[in-house]
């Protein structure tokens, strides 16, 4: 079974408005990756969050991590047309055995209109 | 290479044929795994392969399903007597290390995209 869930799984808003995503997971882990993914192409990294932080920043992006909720949300701050993609939250379940598996949740789709 | 690099980038096949799909990840990169993402949905893991250690195999669907890496490069996934439920597009990333171990992030290649007829 997937790890993480995102929500909502569409998303769509004006040019300029912030668009906040959310994403839950079920069991502790070591860290929490955000993805985006382009229509039709790879997934590309934006933002690592370690389980002993609580918030990141990177340009207009911004992670929360609550352990104790087993969530994340991600912020895009003043949302452009090309913040257009889907956005996934991926983790990696503690304990050494599963160190490497990275799951990804379903994803939310984020429209940007102009 | 700059990126990783996948191919085929499409591959149609009948149903009951054998195909391979071929993943060069990073020059460097001792981790190399293996998604399938079908249309509309999150990406489901199939296995990963860092340095020498035994892979993880965990999330093959079933045994027509295997995959190799040679010399801790070239990775080729293998599915054997396809079926129509094999349609989706099959993603390989690299990492420098395994992603749970300290900020190690996923560099994904474009994908597969596989049809079964």
């Amino acid at each position: 079974s997937q790890q993480g869930e995102e929500d909502p799984q569409a998303l769509s808003i004006q040019e300029g408005e912030n668009a906040t995503m959310n994403c839950s997971y079920k069991t502790s882990i070591n860290n929490l990756q955000w993805y985006r993914q382009n229509s039709g192409r790879g997934l590309v990294h934006l933002i690592l969050i370690r389980s002993n932080e609580r918030e990141k920043h990177s340009g207009r992006l911004r992670v929360t991590l609550d352990t104790s909720k087993k969530s994340s949300s991600l912020l895009i701050t003043a949302s452009r047309a090309a913040d257009t993609a889907s956005y996934f939250c991926a983790t990696t379940p503690r304990g050494s055995s599963n160190t490497g598996k990275l799951i990804f949740g379903q994803g939310t789709t984020l429209q940007v209109k102009p | 290479g700059a990126g990783v690099s996948q191919s085929p980038s499409n591959k149609v096949t009948e149903k009951g044929k054998d195909v391979e799909l071929r993943c060069d990840p990073i020059s460097g990169h001792t981790a190399l795994y293996w998604y399938r993402q079908s249309l509309g949905q999150g990406l489901e893991f199939l296995i990963y392969f860092q340095g020498n250690s035994a892979p993880d195999k965990s999330g093959l669907p079933s045994d027509r399903f295997s995959a190799e890496r040679t010399g801790g490069s070239v990775s080729t996934l293998t599915i054997q007597r396809t079926q129509q439920e094999d349609s989706a597009v099959y993603l390989c990333a690299s990492s420098l290390g395994l992603a749970g171990a300290g900020a190690n992030v996923l560099t994904f290649g474009a994908g597969s995209r596989l049809t079964v007829l």
